[in-house]
């Protein structure tokens, strides 16, 4: 079966320091991968996301970036946190068949960011 | 742009009554829509799922129905139970949008005793 895995599941980063976070499924090929985030109250607002190694789409204009370095590897990264960066991000993963397939996306534990 | 909306942040409801929980969306190329609950601290997990070519759908307690017309969507629980306790989030895509969904600001469920 397949499964995801997120980590780390919290961290408290100063304002200006860098970010790496790292998600990997298993059990799959050429997954579609996502980052979302979901801020205090609010829904999930996606980042971006990869249909392919080293293919990789944003949805909004921010401070982070991403990277698919792997197949069934997802790293975001920042070069320089912002106050406004924290939140919760979540990884989530769907059967990559193509652009149409009717498929419910997989979503890791999240990791818990604060920025101090 | 807010497409898909949960106008209700938050529901009580006693065990063993239905749980409604409401939906709409403003995007009429949406075709595929989802239900998922998720507990604090933890990923949203994927409960149901309906394609616009149906009007319901059937999963155990839980049911989905979509009104194409009024663009709206709901989900149905019943009976509720206590670890229903979540927050609840739609969710909808169109098809030809590489699995992207936009997702409602949720709705949480609180099922006393």
């Amino acid at each position: 079966s397949q499964t995801i895995h997120q980590w780390p599941a919290t961290l408290v980063q100063p304002v200006g320091s860098p970010l790496s976070l790292e998600c990997t499924v298993e059990g799959t090929s050429n997954p579609n991968l996502y980052w979302y985030r979901q801020a205090a109250g609010r829904g999930l607002q996606l980042l971006f996301y990869s249909v392919g190694i080293g293919q990789i789409s944003s949805e909004v204009p921010q401070n982070l970036s991403a990277s698919r370095p792997q197949d069934r590897q997802f790293i975001l990264s920042s070069k320089k946190l912002l106050l406004s960066d924290s939140g919760f991000y979540l990884c989530a993963w769907k059967q990559g068949t193509g652009s149409g397939s009717n498929q419910p996306q997989h979503f890791g534990d999240g990791t818990r960011l604060s920025i101090l | 742009d807010q497409q898909v909306k949960q106008n209700s942040p938050s529901l009580s409801v006693q065990e063993g009554r239905i749980s409604i929980l409401n939906c709409d969306y403003t995007n009429s190329m949406f075709d595929y829509f989802l239900w998922y609950k998720k507990y604090p601290a933890e990923g949203p997990t994927f409960l149901i799922s309906i394609s616009s070519i149906k009007d319901k759908n059937e999963d155990g307690r839980f049911t989905v129905f979509l009104n194409k017309s009024a663009k709206h969507l709901s989900l149905h629980i019943v009976p509720s139970q206590p670890g229903d306790s979540a927050v609840y989030f739609c969710a909808a895509s169109e098809g030809d949008s590489w699995g992207k969904f936009q997702f409602g600001a949720g709705t949480q469920v609180v099922v006393t005793p």
